[in-house]
């Protein structure tokens, strides 16, 4: 089964400072990537997705992730932060992409 | 365009009570699936279904029954609820095998 790992159940940034949110998996086969947003009493939306024609993929909301299989990793990042940045963050993988797997989340807190 | 819609948003059930939850699509996407999210554990699939009358079991199926028998529709039932079942539970659905999943704004179920 495939596993993801988000390290840092809870971040705290400044407002304008960079955003850095980690997600490693585990798969021994190219898998399908995702980061979903979830704001609060509200279900997930799509941030973004590896596709395997980029390693650099943008996002909505000036959010971006890199691939790097090597380090099996996918994290998340986004160079200044806003406030309406604040919310859960979900890490997701599969294989076969009937089955997804998802991280245990981030929730990011923006400090004025 | 409704999306993905879910019935009812809250719900309390006493122990050894049985219920569904509906959830319904109007994309006409063929991948559907049940999550329930739990704090601190994110996101685990329950079943999911690549097409009418196709189903299967995900990370945590015990307790809960799913049928297809139509492209919209994909009802989760609870057979006999039990306090473990106390959760959010969502409902998403894509166009096919890695695609964005879009989810329903949740159920917010409670057994006593």
């Amino acid at each position: 089964a495939q596993s993801v790992t988000q390290l840092g159940s809870h971040v705290s940034v400044s407002e304008g400072a960079l955003v850095l949110l980690r997600c490693n998996y585990s798969s021994s086969v190219p898998p399908y990537l995702f980061w979903y947003v979830q704001y609060p009493n509200q279900g997930l939306q799509l941030l973004l997705k590896y596709t395997s024609a980029a390693t650099l993929v943008k996002g909505i909301n000036g959010f971006e992730a890199e691939f790097k299989k090597s380090e099996t990793s996918f994290h998340l990042t986004k160079p200044s932060a806003h406030m309406s940045d604040a919310a859960e963050y979900f890490c997701a993988v599969s294989d076969t992409g009937n089955q997804f797997y998802f991280g245990t989340g981030t929730s990011l807190t923006v400090i004025p | 365009n409704a999306g993905v819609t879910q019935t009812p948003k809250f719900q309390v059930l006493k122990t050894g009570q049985s219920m569904t939850l509906q959830c319904a699509q109007d994309m006409n996407h063929e991948y559907m699936s049940w999550y329930r999210q739990d704090p601190g554990m994110g996101l685990r699939l329950i079943h999911y279904s690549v097409g009418a009358g196709i189903t299967d079991q995900g990370e945590v199926p015990n307790g809960y029954n799913v049928s297809r028998s139509t492209t919209e529709d994909f009802p989760l039932r609870l057979l006999s609820a039990a306090p473990s079942q106390t959760s959010v539970y969502f409902c998403a659905s894509a166009g096919g095998p890695g695609y964005e999943q879009y989810f329903g704004p949740g159920t917010r179920l409670t057994v006593t």
